[in-house]
């Protein structure tokens, strides 16, 4: 069974950069889509991006290209980078695995909380 | 970008009660819609795919239906535990997109 888990600082200053790991056990991250969504109480649940093991992504505009998210199949986990954070970025993060494009995200880790404060 | 919006925002209702949810979309999205539970403390537990599939461990109690821009979540008879908060998601264009949830409530 497959288990995901996020890990990463839990307080980042604002304008530095956010950085967040996911580390799968359990399958090979090479056979899916790996995707990050963040949930805030003010904005609800937002789709961030997505890569694949090949390095290929997609992410949301509204970040207006703040995202860079990476892989590492040595050590089965995907990476996320967000700069230039402020307040409105407080949320926490989940990765989730992408069963297909029809389908949607059937794992998720559990989220950690991100919070922007100096 | 794709709006969701769903409706109510809160249903209360008593176990053994049928619930019905509904999400509208802005624009055309086909059958590209999914359907997510939360629970507090924990991560979104996908429901239903591509509209009207169930996704393993679903209970079929839990069906969806609808296409293009009207779905809709019903829960045939409440238990307990599907008191919680239900999101729906497209992924027919991007970027992905949330509805802003609905929560059911005892």
């Amino acid at each position: 069974q497959v288990q995901l888990q996020e890990s990463g600082p839990g307080l980042v200053k604002p304008s530095e950069t956010l950085s967040l790991s996911c580390t799968v056990s359990g399958d090979s991250i090479r056979r899916y889509y790996w995707s990050w969504i963040r949930q805030s109480a003010g904005k609800g649940l937002e789709w961030i991006g997505r890569i694949y093991s090949s390095g290929s992504t997609n992410d949301n505009p509204s970040l207006k290209s703040r995202v860079t998210m990476s892989v590492d199949t040595s050590k089965n986990q995907v990476s996320l980078e967000l700069s230039s954070v402020t307040a409105a970025d407080t949320a926490v993060y989940f990765c989730a695995r992408d069963s297909g494009y029809a389908t949607g995200w059937d794992s998720w880790g559990p989220g950690t909380l991100v919070t922007v404060s100096s | 970008e794709v709006v969701l919006t769903q409706s109510p925002a809160t249903l209360s209702l008593s176990p053994g009660a049928r619930a019905t949810l509904s999400c509208r979309a802005s624009q055309t999205i086909s059958n590209y819609l999914a359907w997510y539970q939360q629970k507090p403390g924990q991560a979104p537990r996908l429901l239903i795919y591509a509209a009207s599939n169930r996704a393993t461990a679903t209970p079929a109690r839990i069906s969806g239906s609808g296409s293009e821009t009207d779905f809709t979540l019903t829960i045939s008879s409440l238990e307990p535990e599907d008191f919680a908060v239900y999101f729906c998601h497209q992924r027919s264009s991007w970027p992905w997109t949330f509805g802003q949830g609905t929560k059911v409530e005892i």
